[in-house]
């Protein structure tokens, strides 16, 4: 079957540093995505991985481990703007997205 | 502007009721998808398509139906609704390339409410 796996919730404090960590199993794979969602909003894309490795972009990072199938998403500096769900996507064989349930950033002061 | 609209945005209706969720994109995008998702669960795939007259069946497919006429134009047809189908219907789109990346653009969504 196909699953992908994030923590429900995690909360971290305004300035700080979080890894929001989601493990995929699906039929055959063509990359991973992160996807932000603000809460009664729609989903923004946030990163693509198809290789093993970090990929860096302003504050957020992405990181992807195919071995492992395993994949973190890495936010600095962060910023009351930034509470949200964070989504994780793997592309299968069929070039479909398997969702994952989505990971609810809450920032605290 | 390139975007991907929905109506309407929010809806109440009675049980039994046949409603039609309207969806456009300006982008050209070939791709176009509907999910359902339910707040703080996954986006189930309902329908996509890859261009004009073409429709396929997702996960949750069985009681709706979808058509496309036109690249820009998506709608999704319940035949009848239920309480069941209270939940929040995303549009998305997307270019029909596969590699190396297939980003997918989301409309702002319908939330349903089936009394």
């Amino acid at each position: 079957g196909q699953n992908i796996d994030q923590p429900t919730e995690m909360t971290a404090t305004e300035g700080a540093i979080v890894q929001i960590n989601c493990t995929y199993q699906t039929s055959g794979f063509n990359g991973l995505f992160w996807y932000q969602q603000h809460a009664g909003e729609a989903p923004t894309f946030l990163s693509y991985n198809v290789l093993d490795g970090l990929e860096e972009k302003g504050r957020f990072s992405s990181f992807l481990s195919r071995s492992k199938g395993y994949s973190y998403l890495l936010l600095k500096e962060l910023q009351m703007k930034d509470s949200a769900s964070y989504l994780c996507a793997s592309l299968d064989s069929n070039y479909q997205l398997i969702w994952g349930a989505g990971t609810k950033l809450i920032i605290k002061p | 502007e390139a975007d991907i609209y929905q109506t309407p945005r929010y809806l109440v209706i009675g049980t039994g009721k046949k409603i039609t969720l309207e969806c456009s994109q300006t982008m050209g995008h070939d791709k176009m998808y509907w999910y359902q998702q339910d707040p703080g669960m996954e986006l189930h795939l309902i329908h996509y398509s890859y261009g004009v007259n073409s429709t396929e069946k997702g996960d949750l497919s069985s009681e709706s139906t979808v058509s496309r006429i036109r690249t820009e134009h998506f709608p999704l047809t319940l035949e009848s609704a239920r309480p069941s189908h209270t939940s929040q219907y995303l549009c998305a789109s997307s270019e029909l390339r596969e590699d190396p990346i297939n980003e997918q653009f989301f409309g702002p969504g319908t939330r349903l409410t089936v009394l």
